[in-house]
């Protein structure tokens, strides 16, 4: 079945980097969207970046924008986000997902259990 | 701009129905969206798509008193026969070409 799992996240100060990964499998990787989102402690989802099956349409979410950079490696059934310029509202649980239908965006169907991260000095 | 607003809390009787509204912005009135359940300290479980017509599909497993239906700018979640592990946060979800929208999420507590 499909299983999405995230890892990576832990303590990070304010200003510096982390690069989450997730490990995906259960289905042909190459064929799906994925997405990143994330939830502040005690606050709703947002979104945080998207990625094209073929990885060559990418978009972001206003508040990562410039400072975020999602990827992934087909060949290894993996999905990237490398975090810079961490900011303490950066701190939330970030969950990977996959969409619904292939070769294009859509609703999410599938979604991992979460890694945490938290921006603090 | 694509935007999907929720009610922030629900509540019913055990045994009950609840109806969930996520209502869409304006000119976005016949996108379709999608349902999800997050219980706590639980990542979110994908429940079903909904489309304008009010058809829907269901992921894997969800129990038949989960169903959806829409009128106008307005998609329905609605809970027949609400059981306790149903207390939840309840997310809508649509998207777009760039983009990925989540409601504010509805919490239902279930008395």
């Amino acid at each position: 079945q499909v299983q999405l799992v995230e890892s990576g996240g832990g303590l990070v100060k304010p200003g510096g980097s982390l690069r989450l990964s997730c490990a995906a499998s259960g289905f042909t990787f190459s064929d799906y969207y994925m997405s990143w989102i994330r939830q502040a402690p005690g606050k709703g989802l947002e979104w945080v970046s998207y990625i094209s099956s073929s990885g060559n349409t990418i978009h972001y979410g206003d508040s990562v924008k410039g400072r975020f950079t999602i990827s992934r490696d087909n060949a290894k059934n993996s999905l990237y986000v490398q975090m810079n310029s961490l900011r303490a509202d950066d701190t939330a649980v970030y969950y990977c997902a996959r969409g619904s239908e292939k070769y294009s965006n859509s609703y999410l169907a599938y979604w991992g259990p979460g890694t945490l991260v938290t921006v603090s000095s | 701009q694509l935007v999907l607003t929720q009610s922030p809390s629900a509540s019913a009787s055990l045994g009950a129905s609840v109806k969930l509204t996520c209502t869409l912005s304006s000119g976005h009135s016949t996108y379709a969206i999608a349902w999800h359940q997050q219980k706590p300290e639980k990542g979110p479980r994908y429940l079903m798509k909904l489309n304008s017509d009010g058809s829907h599909i269901k992921g894997d497993g969800i129990p038949d008193r989960f169903s959806g239906s829409s009128s106008g700018a307005e998609r329905y979640l609605t809970i027949s026969s609400v059981q306790s592990e149903d207390e939840a946060d309840y997310y809508c979800q649509t998207w777009g070409t760039g983009i990925v929208v989540f409601g504010g999420g509805t919490k239902v507590t279930v008395l």
